[in-house]
């Protein structure tokens, strides 16, 4: 049974068209994160939510923003993508105490023409 | 700042020989150290952890890692290796001892021929 489930799994946009994606868990964990993959390259953190407590990495662009507006849904809301945002990208949740064990959703591939 | 390096892109071997996929960390802190597989069209899942304690730890599947602390080194292993290990493998360093941000490596895709 998926335990964190992301949608659309894949999402093709136009260049400056805002994107949402979405993320639900059943593990009722109070972390939250969503990573950026790109190709070839490490997945990179975006964000994360600590329950309601937003805390954004210093380099995610202004152009990314999130909402976490229960505990069991996070989104991920780009507002004007760029060709530079096609990407792969991963939410994940943990809980605390559980040092580094994440658990991840299989990815919303996002493609921006 | 934490850092993770995976040396080596693609390692291939054979069903049956030895499995070895090498990470190298720097981090200002005690290390939190992780492997995460991620097999084709899934999302990435914990592998095997080291937060203290013994430097040998084993994981799922069979795959084990050693800290080496000397070598700032986190390689994964696996004595035999089989066609379903098939899959990228990414190292990942905790940001801080509360583990709530994961720096990962670019990772190593693993083929497995028969």
């Amino acid at each position: 049974d998926a335990m964190v489930i992301q949608n659309p799994r894949y999402q093709v946009t136009q260049f400056g068209k805002p994107v949402t994606l979405s993320c639900s868990q059943t593990l009722n964990h109070n972390v939250m994160y969503w990573y950026q993959q790109k190709s070839s390259q490490a997945p990179k953190l975006l964000f994360h939510y600590y329950d309601k407590d937003f805390n954004n990495e210093a380099d995610t662009p202004d152009n990314f923003q999130s909402r976490r507006p229960n505990t069991s849904f996070c989104f991920l809301d780009i507002r004007s993508p760029g060709l530079g945002d096609t990407a792969m990208y991963l939410c994940a949740t943990s809980r605390v105490g559980y040092t580094g064990e994440l658990f991840f959703g299989e990815g919303s591939r996002l493609t921006v023409l | 700042a934490q850092s993770v390096t995976q040396l080596g892109s693609h390692v291939s071997v054979s069903e049956g020989a030895l499995v070895l996929l090498r990470c190298n960390y720097s981090s200002s802190v005690p290390p939190y150290l992780f492997w995460y597989v991620q097999y084709p069209n899934q999302g990435l899942q914990l592998l095997l952890k080291y937060t203290t304690g013994a430097t040998l730890v084993k994981g799922i599947n069979g795959f084990e890692a050693e800290f080496k602390k000397s070598e700032t080194s986190f390689h994964l292993t696996k004595p035999s290796a089989h066609m379903s290990d098939a899959a990228e493998y990414f190292c990942a360093v905790s940001r801080d001892q509360a583990g709530t941000a994961l720096i990962f490596g670019k990772g190593t895709t693993l083929s497995v021929s028969s």
